[in-house]
């Protein structure tokens, strides 16, 4: 069973807008990553925060994490319409599985 | 290689049929799974490896599926008596793991269509 659940599923917004991204999880996690994937392709690391984090930047990125509410979020700045793609989030437990959620879909219109 | 290598990129089966997927993680990493994923949805887990030694499977994986990596270094998938429900995109990943702050990098995957 899948362990995250993104929100919204998708998400259509102007170039150059900001695309803001959730996911919610159900238990206790080591850490937490969000993965890119184009359509018929392979998914691809793009940030990773610890359980200890509460905010990670990198470059147009910034991610969240509130693990009170069980909760992250995804910020894309200044979006690009090669940011058009499916955005899933990942947690990890004890046991080295990765559940990966239902992903966002994001298209951004040029 | 600077990769994960899957082959093939497609794979198109009558129902009953066998198929096998192969995987060419990175080369120094130790750890590699296996995932599927449907139109729409996330990526589900199979099945994992450290090295050569498989350590968790999924419930997902029914006994008509088996993974072997023989070696520690590539790794086969196999799908006895193919079904329709079996149609997916089958990703393999390989990571390295360091102390918390496992990522995964994934090859492009193998989409089967049981017809």
């Amino acid at each position: 069973s899948q362990q995250g659940e993104e929100d919204p599923q998708a998400l259509s917004i102007q170039e150059g807008e900001n695309a803001t991204m959730n996911c919610s999880y159900k238990t206790s996690i080591n850490n937490l990553q969000w993965y890119r994937q184009n359509s018929g392709r392979g998914l691809v690391h793009l940030i990773l925060i610890r359980s200890n984090e509460r905010e990670k930047h990198s470059g147009r990125l910034r991610v969240t994490l509130d693990t009170s509410k069980k909760s992250s979020s995804l910020l894309i700045t200044a979006s690009r319409a090669a940011d058009t793609a499916s955005y899933f989030c990942a947690t990890d437990r004890a046991g080295n599985q990765f559940y990966f959620g239902t992903g966002t879909s994001l298209t951004v219109i040029p | 290689d600077t990769g994960v290598s899957q082959n093939p990129r497609h794979k198109i089966t009558k129902r009953g049929q066998n198929v096998t997927f192969r995987c060419d993680p990175i080369s120094e990493h130790n750890r590699l799974y296996w995932y599927r994923q449907t139109l729409g949805q996330g990526p589900e887990f199979l099945t994992y490896f450290q090295n050569e030694a498989q350590l968790e499977k999924s419930r997902l994986l029914s006994d008509r599926f088996s993974a072997e990596r023989p070696k520690g270094s590539f790794s086969t998938l196999e799908i006895q008596r193919t079904e329709q429900g079996d149609s997916a995109m089958y990703l393999c990943a390989s990571s390295l793991p360091q102390a918390s702050n496992e990522k995964l990098f994934f090859g492009s995957g193998t989409q089967l269509s049981v017809l």
